[in-house]
């Protein structure tokens, strides 16, 4: 059954420092999802991205933040200059069309 | 977008039927109701989604009344496995929908 990667699975960054966190989305799928997670909270919105430009974001996505499909295969969430408060686990979502979307399994981010 | 409400948290013994309930009075015609799971540290998983009546697949049966303002997600024969947390979506089904996910329904399988 194809699924969504994620790498990598940990990431621990100092606060300040660029981050790219790397998605590889089920291969026919067309739109391409950001969430986030901090511990013990929801699964908030990040992005969405569709047709090689972003389609909607929510307050979350700063100008810190940035995503890229830089060819046919990966999706990137670059983080600019971290701050602690992005410590949270970081999910790539992905959808063909109708229907679900369907998730990876996370990188979990650590800003020190 | 929808409200929806759901149980905070539900107990079930293992190999019983397990049913929760989602209210989203709120829902519109092209509304969509979305079922994911999510167990610790992972990302959620779509589990089933359905419009009206009923809709059945490997893993659960969704049950949708007719007036649309309520489901149910059943879950047959339950495990420890299926201990996890099942979040209740609605909204429309075309792409580029962001999905909002609410606290969820805590389940936890007693052996």
């Amino acid at each position: 059954e194809p699924e969504v990667t994620q790498t990598p699975s940990h990431q621990v960054t100092q606060m300040g420092q660029e981050v790219i966190l790397r998605c590889v989305p089920i291969s026919n799928h067309l739109y391409f999802y950001w969430y986030r997670q901090i511990l013990g909270q929801k699964v908030e919105f990040l992005v969405s991205f569709y047709n090689n430009e972003i389609s909607e974001k929510s307050e979350i996505f700063d100008d810190q933040f940035s995503v890229e499909r830089p060819d046919g295969s990966n999706f990137t969430l670059k983080i600019r200059s971290t701050k602690l408060e992005d410590s949270a686990m970081y999910f790539c979502a992905s959808q063909a069309g109708g229907g679900g979307q369907f998730f990876g399994p996370g990188t979990r981010l650590t800003v020190l | 977008l929808a409200k929806t409400t759901q149980p905070i948290s539900m107990d079930s013994y293992e190999g019983q039927e397990v049913n929760i309930t989602c209210s989203h009075n709120n829902i519109a015609t092209n509304d969509y109701i979305t079922w994911y799971q999510q167990f610790p540290s992972q990302g959620p998983r779509f589990i089933i989604q359905g419009y009206k009546t009923k809709v059945t697949n490997e893993v659960a049966s969704l049950f949708i009344p007719a007036d649309r303002k309520s489901s149910t997600l059943s879950l047959p024969r339950v495990s420890l496995s299926d201990t996890a947390v099942y979040y209740c979506l609605v909204g429309d089904r075309r792409g580029n929908e962001k999905l909002t996910f609410g606290t969820g329904t805590r389940l936890t399988i007693i052996p």
